[in-house]
């Protein structure tokens, strides 16, 4: 089982639309998570930190799944300039150390 | 949040030749950066984590002979990809850890490399 798996997509949604990815992970003592966003030939941008059960912010909503070992992303009214690859990240020992990186999910929202 | 750079942002170079990438870290100090290397489609691979002032750790399967790194200050970190051939062109990205800021890594723009 790879240590951090995604599905990758792509997601083509209208504008407006909400979209929720998963990202499962395999190490039961990760206490971190982070959601990261990579737009094309770009090096990835920090979107959310997951610490507890969930963390909101404007239309982005993560959430921890803990007993079942997997993240979720969700994005409601869905904005062009969503599109991107969502990044699930663990980190390998807490914190910001060494990080473990899913594969991405790619987003496309059109008109 | 805090700035990394890199440099150059692409190179082609000719199977056998080394090439050298530079990150700094432009408005802070890391005792610690990390290498990446992204293939197309694929996710970011850590390949080592630079430290301030002595050897970097490599990742399992990593050959560190190929892979120089050199961590001489507190703003920069170099990797020479030695010998390179065609396989090694990739999409390389580095981290700076920003104590600072919840030790959050923040990420050069990358060197997209390829090997002829």
């Amino acid at each position: 089982r790879k240590e951090v798996e995604q599905d990758p997509g792509p997601f083509n949604v209208p504008e407006g639309a909400t979209v929720a990815f998963n990202c499962t992970y395999s190490n039961s003592a990760s206490q971190s998570f982070f959601w990261y966003r990579q737009d094309c030939r770009k090096e990835p941008k920090l979107l959310m930190s997951v610490y507890s059960s969930g963390n909101e912010d404007g239309r982005f909503t993560a959430q921890l799944n803990r007993a079942s070992q997997y993240i979720s992303l969700l994005i409601r009214d869905s904005k062009l300039s969503d599109s991107a690859t969502y990044l699930c990240v663990v980190p390998i020992s807490g914190g910001y150390n060494k990080l473990i990186f899913g594969a991405g999910t790619r987003l496309a929202v059109h008109p | 949040g805090a700035v990394v750079s890199q440099h150059p942002s692409r190179v082609i170079c000719k199977s056998g030749t080394s090439v050298k990438i530079e990150c700094r870290s432009l408005d802070f100090q890391a005792t610690t950066m990390f290498w990446y290397r992204q293939f197309p489609k694929q996710s970011l691979m850590l390949m080592a984590t630079s430290n301030e002032g002595s050897k970097a750790t490599y990742e399992q399967g990593v050959e560190k002979d190929k892979f120089l790194i050199n961590h001489a200050s507190l703003t920069l970190s170099t990797l020479t990809v030695t010998s390179a051939h065609p396989e090694d062109s990739s999409f390389y990205i580095c981290s700076a850890r920003d104590v600072r800021q919840n030790n959050e890594q923040f990420f050069g723009p990358g060197t997209r490399l390829t090997v002829l």
